[in-house]
């Protein structure tokens, strides 16, 4: 159980595009979605956390506009990363948590090149 | 904003029990420790978690001093499957208000 998928694995997009990541958890209801990004030998940053059915907390530095979040069920959530540039290649993670569980499910990661 | 330190990294052989320390200095009352692994190109993986004292699940142990400023992670008998990056993660806050911070992460690299 506890499982979270992310859609798609890998994507390559031409600057100037926007791409969407979905993150899903299969198996249970998730009340509270986190996003990461991570760079090639860096630890994870979180981007913002998500609360489904409100606006997402976004963290210090991170670009709302640029990065749009949307939490619209207990089960999905996206990132819209848009007009991308060279320097928003990275791994984008997200994890979910259930209720008052304390224990989040990391996805398995979307690799975005963009070029 | 709890900020962890963590080895770079370390290197055991095989069967041999490891141990990766973290420290938080400035860990507050609600927080608490987690440990996750993660293999390239992957989500990472839960491990352990503990508010104080010692946990223990049938992977690993979590050590935690009294004043909470450290956590010891305890890999038993370690085989090659785990080489990987091991973060310690401070969760503190709720009720749609978090703060996740990351370490650097101790890459293990286990010889056989």
């Amino acid at each position: 159980g506890a499982v979270v998928s992310q859609h798609p694995s890998w994507v390559i997009c031409k600057s100037g595009t926007s791409v969407k990541i979905e993150c899903r958890s299969l198996d249970f209801q998730a009340t509270t979605m986190f996003w990461y990004r991570q760079f090639p030998k860096q630890s994870l940053m979180l981007m913002a956390t998500s609360n489904e059915g409100s606006k997402a907390t976004y963290e210090q530095g991170v670009e709302k506009d640029k990065f749009l979040i949307n939490h619209a069920s207990l089960t999905l959530s996206t990132l819209t990363v848009t007009s991308a540039h060279p320097e928003d290649s990275s791994f984008y993670i997200c994890s979910a948590r259930a209720g008052a569980s304390n224990e989040q499910f990391f996805g398995p990661g979307t690799r975005l090149t963009v070029l | 904003l709890a900020k962890t330190t963590q080895p770079i990294s370390m290197d055991s052989y095989e069967g041999q029990e490891v141990n990766i320390t973290c420290s938080h200095n400035n860990i507050a009352t609600n927080d608490y420790i987690t440990w996750y692994q993660q293999f390239p190109s992957q989500g990472p993986r839960f491990i352990i978690q503990g508010y104080k004292t010692k946990v223990t699940n049938e992977v690993a142990s979590l050590f935690i001093p009294a004043d909470r400023k450290s956590s010891t992670l305890s890999l038993p008998r370690v085989s090659l499957s785990d080489t990987a990056v091991y973060y310690c993660l401070v969760e503190s806050g709720g009720a749609g208000s978090y703060q996740l911070t990351f370490g650097k992460g101790t890459k293990l690299s286990v010889i056989p």
